[in-house]
């Protein structure tokens, strides 16, 4: 069962610009974490945000969580072309095992 | 070094074949994950273990099999039951079961002709 959906499915930007992406999902949360997946590679933890916080920043990146509305966003300021990468969301709660979108593919262009 | 390995990287196999695909972490983890993902597509939960003789079915553990003998070692085995197993298979652990952090392998490529 998928409950993070991202959304864009795609998303092509200029190096310099900032990506946002956004996450939905439908059920209580526990905390909502972001991944990147690099072409072929395995996927790589970004960023965990509980369900008590609304903002986080590591670096280049913030993330949002609104769980009134059950949504996410994450931002990644001043983009590069090593950013190129597929980006997913994750729901945690209690015991079961996180639950993955389907992600977004981010495509810089230098 | 500490991390999560997976075997091989590529792996080819002729239908009806069952194949095994090796997962090894050295985290120290209670809990270990095998997905599915398809091109363009997110992951999809085949089994997991919360602690070390024991596993339970994902989303799509039909035509799969797996075992926990050990705690550093969760393999899966593709059995010919499975009717679609081309696929990017990715191993996972994270230091307990649930909402944790989750560390990725490299993943195997298998294809089946």
């Amino acid at each position: 069962s998928q409950q993070g959906e991202e959304d864009p499915q795609a998303l092509s930007i200029q190096e310099g610009e900032n990506a946002t992406m956004n996450c939905s999902y439908k059920t209580s949360i526990n905390n909502l974490q972001w991944y990147r997946q690099n072409s072929g590679r395995g996927l790589v933890h970004l960023i965990l945000i509980r369900s008590n916080e609304r903002e986080k920043h590591s670096g280049r990146l913030r993330v949002t969580l609104d769980t009134s509305k059950k949504s996410s966003s994450l931002l990644i300021t001043a983009s590069r072309a090593a950013d190129t990468a597929s980006y997913f969301c994750a729901t945690g709660e209690g015991n079961t095992p996180l639950v993955f979108g389907k992600g977004t593919r981010l495509s810089v262009i230098a | 070094d500490g991390g999560i390995t997976q075997s091989p990287k590529y792996l080819f196999r002729k239908e009806g074949q069952n194949v095994t695909l090796s997962c090894e972490q050295n985290l120290n983890h209670d809990a270990m994950y095998w997905y599915r993902q398809d091109p363009g597509q997110g992951l999809r939960l085949i089994y997991y273990s919360q602690i070390v003789n024991d596993f339970q079915k994902g989303d799509i553990a039909e035509g799969y099999s797996v075992s926990r003998e050990k705690k550093e070692s969760f393999p899966l085995t593709v059995t010919s039951a499975q009717k679609n197993p081309t696929a990017f298979y990715l191993c996972a652990s994270s230091i307990g079961p649930g909402a944790y952090e989750q560390y990725f392998g490299p993943g195997t490529r298998l294809t089946v002709t």
